[in-house]
């Protein structure tokens, strides 16, 4: 079992619609919960940054992280095409400056 | 934000010769860097934590002779594939820490 699975899609939405995005993890360890965004043939950038369970939103963006289910989330809401991008989920055990363990990845494409 | 650059962005060399990447903060002083690895669909995998002025830490897995690490200065780590093989093929990138970690845009390397 890999430590943090995250479904590769792709999934694909029409402009507007909300999106959910997930991670399971099984190291109860991890405390640190991070969502990434990628571009093709880009490097990631950080969307949300969490260490606690529950939800932290940040404009269209919602992280939710439960702790006891080992599950995280990412909700897009009104998305747009400038979303379509790979989202990793990612996460760590002590804090930012220790290495990320990354998920696979998810494939989002918003359509006009 | 805080920048990272990563050169080149792209190269391809002969089966048998070195590549040298270079990873640069460019406004801030990173304490560490982390060289990741992505092959196509796949999730970034860490291959070493570098820190200024000490050897690198390898994963489990990866060869720290073929990979050699160099972190001379706070603003400039360089990873260089030695005797790079087609399986090397891939795409390389950096991130550097201060507060969190901030991503370069990577490097694709192929290998003919």
């Amino acid at each position: 079992q890999k430590e943090v699975e995250q479904d590769p899609g792709p999934l694909s939405v029409p402009e507007g619609a909300i999106v959910s995005l997930n991670c399971t993890y099984s190291n109860s360890a991890f405390q640190y919960f991070m969502w990434y965004r990628q571009y093709s043939r880009k490097g990631p950038e950080l969307l949300m940054y969490t260490y606690s369970s529950g939800n932290k939103e940040d404009g269209r963006f919602t992280a939710q992280v439960d702790k006891s289910s080992k599950y995280i989330s990412l909700f897009i809401r009104d998305s747009q095409p400038s979303d379509s991008a790979t989202y990793l989920c990612a996460m760590t055990f002590n804090q930012a400056g220790t290495a990320l363990i990354f998920g696979k990845g998810t494939t989002l494409s918003v359509s006009s | 934000g805080a920048v990272v650059s990563q050169h080149p962005s792209w190269v391809i060399c002969k089966s048998g010769t070195s590549v040298k990447i270079e990873c640069r903060s460019l406004d801030f002083q990173a304490t560490t860097m982390f060289w990741y690895r992505q092959f196509p669909k796949q999730s970034l995998m860490l291959m070493a934590t570098s820190n200024e002025g000490s050897k690198a830490t390898y994963e489990q897995g990866v060869e720290k002779d073929k990979f050699l690490i160099n972190h001379a200065s706070l603003t400039l780590s360089t990873l260089t594939v030695t005797s790079a093989h087609p399986e090397d093929s891939s795409f390389y990138i950096c991130s550097a820490y201060y507060l969190e970690q901030f991503f370069g845009p990577g490097t694709r390397l192929t290998v003919l």
